[in-house]
């Protein structure tokens, strides 16, 4: 069964300063894997995913990630915060072969970034 | 531009009532999803349609059902809502996207704050 964990649950960082996001997955082979945004009272919404191909794949606003098979890892980065990116972001994965499963997405638990002036 | 619109966007209601929510796409998605989100934790999933008329169960369909009438609506139905069932409702749509519907992105609506009393 796949699964996600993000072994953060609460990030602070200065505005101007880059971030890392931790993201964890299990799967057994190369899955599909994607970064949600939730802004307060809002839905998700993708920042960026990631298909079997180049491992670093840039999302908006400069948000970036980095797939790492051996580590099993999707972590997000971003060089510069900006008070606007205050906010819960996720961490998800597909299946991406015939698994007997359909487009179903496990979410992590989420990290809530607080930016600081 | 894609929509996911959801109905109500809060409610409360009472031990043992009925409730449906409700959840409208206008992006000629085939795949339309039921997630909850408690606090603190990432949203999970009870119920998915990938055709009009047919659901099918996600992993925490106990207490809900859901209908699809049409390819645009797709409801949530508690039959007797408990306090365990407080949380917030997210709905989601697909396309088919690659290998038959996986790795596609999801399109979420603003949610929907479900208090049980």
């Amino acid at each position: 069964a796949q699964s996600v964990t993000q072994p953060d649950a609460r990030v602070t960082v200065s505005e101007g300063a880059s971030l890392q996001l931790r993201c964890k997955y299990s799967y057994f082979g190369t899955p599909y894997l994607f970064w949600y945004v939730q802004y307060p009272r809002q839905g998700l919404q993708l920042l960026l995913k990631y298909y079997p191909g180049d491992p670093v794949v840039q999302g908006v606003n400069g948000f970036e990630a980095e797939f790492s098979k051996s580590n099993s890892s999707f972590h997000l980065r971003k060089a510069s915060v900006h008070w606007s990116d205050w906010a819960v972001y996720f961490c998800a994965v597909s299946p991406s072969f015939l698994s007997g499963s359909f487009n179903k997405l496990t979410f992590g638990a989420g990290t809530r970034l607080a930016v600081c002036p | 531009e894609a929509a996911v619109t959801q109905s109500p966007r809060s409610k409360v209601a009472v031990t043992g009532g009925k409730v449906t929510l409700s959840c409208h796409q206008t992006n000629n998605h085939d795949y339309m999803y039921w997630y909850r989100q408690d606090t603190g934790h990432g949203l999970r999933l009870i119920h998915y349609s990938y055709v009009a008329d047919s659901t099918e169960k996600g992993d925490i369909p106990d207490g809900y059902k859901a209908s699809r009438p049409s390819q645009e609506n797709f409801s949530l139905i508690l039959e007797l809502a408990s306090l365990s069932q407080t949380a917030v409702y997210f709905c989601a749509s697909s396309d088919r996207g690659r290998l038959g519907g996986r790795g596609a992105e999801q399109f979420f609506g603003p949610g929907t704050r479900l208090t049980v009393l």
